[in-house]
């Protein structure tokens, strides 16, 4: 059981450059997450989706763009990277369930570095 | 923005003893999820507690909830080396809501 599984692990871009970022998981969750995290601070929420074809702005969106088009992935899109996206990406999932009280997994990350 | 807060930033203890860490936050919950991150790593659960709950724990953690000043502490008791790690309270921002944010962490450090 792979849980959250998130491609690629390592990553350098150039300014401008574009790159998607690709999370899968295995464990029919309705909700996917897209965090970012950032040195010394905790993770902040890009986008997210309650469902396939479904998405939805977090708290720091701009610059990015995302696609539910099957239930068990969730891709984030930079159209033009910039220097200021460098970060380590994380993804999360949750059951759509009360019993499951709205614990996310989240997956290993995505180190990203824009030069 | 980001309304867990958890106190202190950085701590660190030697190998048996107790750590323990604080969470505020401003808003009302429904629930309080406590999240460790090891080094390199995405963030595990460890343990929740709902509004109506004063306590509750699971192994070596203590988890409180004081709802009438809004935090919350967790503590670790006989810390090993293994505990090193960042840890992340987090809760959804309102009822019904899909978000869940988190504080800034506390660095726990144990020395074997």
């Amino acid at each position: 059981n792979a849980g959250v599984t998130q491609t690629p692990k390592f990553r350098v871009l150039k300014t401008g450059q574009s790159m998607t970022l690709l999370c899968a998981q295995d464990m029919n969750h309705e909700y996917m997450y897209w965090y970012r995290q950032d040195p010394g601070m905790g993770l902040r929420l890009i986008h997210y989706s309650v469902g396939e074809g479904t998405t939805a702005k977090g708290e720091v969106p701009d610059g990015y763009n995302v696609s539910r088009l099957k239930k068990q992935n969730f891709l984030l899109g930079l159209e033009s990277a910039a220097p200021s996206q460098t970060s380590v990406y994380f993804c999360a999932s949750r059951k759509e369930s009360r019993l499951a009280k709205n614990i996310q997994y989240f997956g290993a990350g995505t180190r990203l570095s824009v030069l | 923005s980001q309304q867990g807060e958890e106190d202190p930033q950085a701590l660190s203890i030697q190998e048996g003893e107790n750590a323990t860490m604080n969470c505020s936050y401003k808003t009302s919950i429904n629930n309080l999820q406590w999240y460790r991150q090891n080094s390199g790593r995405g963030l595990v659960h460890l343990i929740l507690i709902r509004s109506n709950e004063r306590e509750k724990h699971s192994g070596r953690l203590r988890v409180t909830l004081d709802t009438s000043k809004k935090s919350s502490s967790l503590l670790i008791t006989a810390s090993r080396a293994a505990d090193t790690a960042s840890y992340f309270c987090a809760r959804y921002s309102g009822a019904g809501s899909y978000q869940l944010t988190f504080g800034k962490g506390t660095k726990l450090s144990v020395i074997p």
